[in-house]
């Protein structure tokens, strides 16, 4: 199975700052086809996971614009332009090129 | 809207028989992948199991092939995760979650149930 890396795994934010979470696979995302599964997700306190940006970098229906996703291969990296005080929570990275999906460890993101 | 609604929390014994289910609604349940992931106490994701129910097909994790089984009844386009004896390790919260394809690949789970919690214990 791929294995996901996210760093940090703990990340203290200030409300109008950015902030920034890297995810790293064991082997290239990269598909045959030209495209690239990756992608992350958001579980808020208490609820369920939701989907924040897929095949790498386009943001899923609804999320705010200050959310972005970057990187190619085998990096990645989530950014948060102007954190506020709702994206707390834990930010997780997975691996869709392979069925057997795998999850990151998980970024907690608090104030 | 799309939704998927799951059943109630269930406490079980170990040993005992589970049927937890997913209700889809707000799209055609047979085009869309539907699967379940695993989250333990405290812990991070897992993913489980996959069903295309357009043609039956299913993907398990290795780590949950013969340890439980999804299927759907596409009449009430509704997925099941059943197991036949379960452990005190099998207590999680368990979600269903949409699958979108996109290049021929199961892309990304653009929705997710709000969570079965499963609980095992003597």
């Amino acid at each position: 199975d791929i294995v996901m890396t996210q760093s940090p795994l703990s990340l203290p934010v200030t409300p109008g700052e950015p902030a920034s979470i890297s995810c790293r696979s064991s082997q290239s995302l990269l598909h045959s086809n030209g495209y690239t599964y990756m992608d992350w997700y958001l579980q808020k306190p208490g609820q369920s996971p939701q989907l924040l940006i897929c095949m790498a970098s386009n943001r899923a229906s609804g999320v705010p614009d200050r959310f972005s996703g970057s990187g190619s291969g085998t990096d990645f990296t989530l950014n948060i332009s102007r954190v506020e005080a709702e994206d707390v929570g834990v930010y997780y990275c997975m691996q869709a090129l392979q069925t057997s999906f795998t999850f990151g460890p998980g970024t907690k993101v608090d104030i | 809207d799309v939704q998927l609604v799951q059943s109630a929390a269930e406490v079980k014994k170990p040993g005992e028989s589970l049927k937890i289910s997913c209700k889809a609604s707000g799209y055609s349940f047979t085009r869309y992948w539907i699967g379940w992931v695993r989250q333990m106490p405290g812990k991070g994701l897992e993913w489980m199991a996959m069903f295309y129910p357009d043609d039956s097909n299913t993907k398990y994790s290795s780590s949950f092939q013969g340890q439980v089984t999804i299927s759907v009844d596409k009449s009430i386009s509704t997925a099941y995760l059943q197991w036949n004896s379960l452990k005190a390790s099998d207590t999680s919260i368990y979600y269903c979650v949409r699958g979108v394809t996109f290049g021929g690949v199961i892309a990304y789970f653009d929705y997710w149930g709000q969570g079965t919690l499963v609980t095992v214990s003597a």
